[in-house]
């Protein structure tokens, strides 16, 4: 199975929004709603933010929000904060009954 | 609140097995959830690289499917990893999560393979 499909990186100024993009095929991302993003900071275990496309876990901020539109899910960080640098992965379940990460998406604020 | 914690061997040798276990606290793995391997090799994201059901099923990523092994024991309320005939490209943080929305993780353990 192949990762999904991230931009390397995106950047932004505090305050800013951004949107970054998970593509995949209609085999995963396109062919369930089982994809979650995560926030990874180097050294840390990752967390989850967005979970079945668009629902977000207690205690992640709303400045955090999911969608997906046929192959691609976005992940959408509103008000820019300097604590959102880091990186984001998404995942997706897939026709064979597993799951493959994205490529990752390092985050910065400028 | 439930917590995950790695353990096992920081080095292995090429061509050796590589075992790393997930202990589970503050909750019963034989009540439900998949229980998930996920591994980021130094410079790299993150690869799912399997998970196991509390019913024992399992599910790996096919390509390292002829290689892994992952196993439940619900007597000791924890789950456990096995990678054959590692090489270099094995290195790697793993850690453990509760599937299938990977909620809670483990804090990484880091596995080097080298002689």
């Amino acid at each position: 199975q192949s990762a999904l499909t991230q931009p390397a990186s995106v950047s932004g100024s505090p305050g800013q929004s951004i949107t970054i993009s998970c593509t995949g095929t209609s085999s995963d991302v396109g062919g369930y709603n089982y994809v979650s993003w995560y926030q990874h900071h180097p050294g840390k275990a990752p967390k989850l933010m967005i979970y079945e496309v668009s629902n977000r876990p207690s205690g992640v901020s709303n400045r955090f929000s999911g969608s997906k539109s046929g192959n691609t899910a976005s992940l959408t960080i509103s008000g820019l904060q300097s604590e959102d640098e880091a990186d984001y992965y998404c995942t997706s379940y897939t026709s064979s009954s597993t799951y493959v990460f994205g490529t990752g998406t390092k985050v910065t604020v400028l | 609140q439930v917590q995950l914690q790695e353990s096992g061997p920081g080095l292995v040798k090429p061509s050796e097995t590589l075992s790393l276990t997930c202990a589970v606290s503050g909750y019963s793995i034989s009540s439900g959830y998949y229980w998930g391997w996920i591994r980021q090799p130094p410079g790299k994201g993150l690869e799912w690289i399997g998970s196991i059901y509390h019913s024992g099923s399992t599910y790996y990523n096919p390509s390292l499917k002829s290689r892994v092994t992952i196993s439940i024991d619900t007597s000791k309320n924890q789950f456990s990893l096995k990678l054959s005939s590692v090489t270099a490209a094995d290195t790697a943080v793993y850690y453990c999560a509760r599937e299938p929305g990977r909620d809670i993780w483990g804090q990484g353990t880091m596995v080097t393979v080298s002689s």
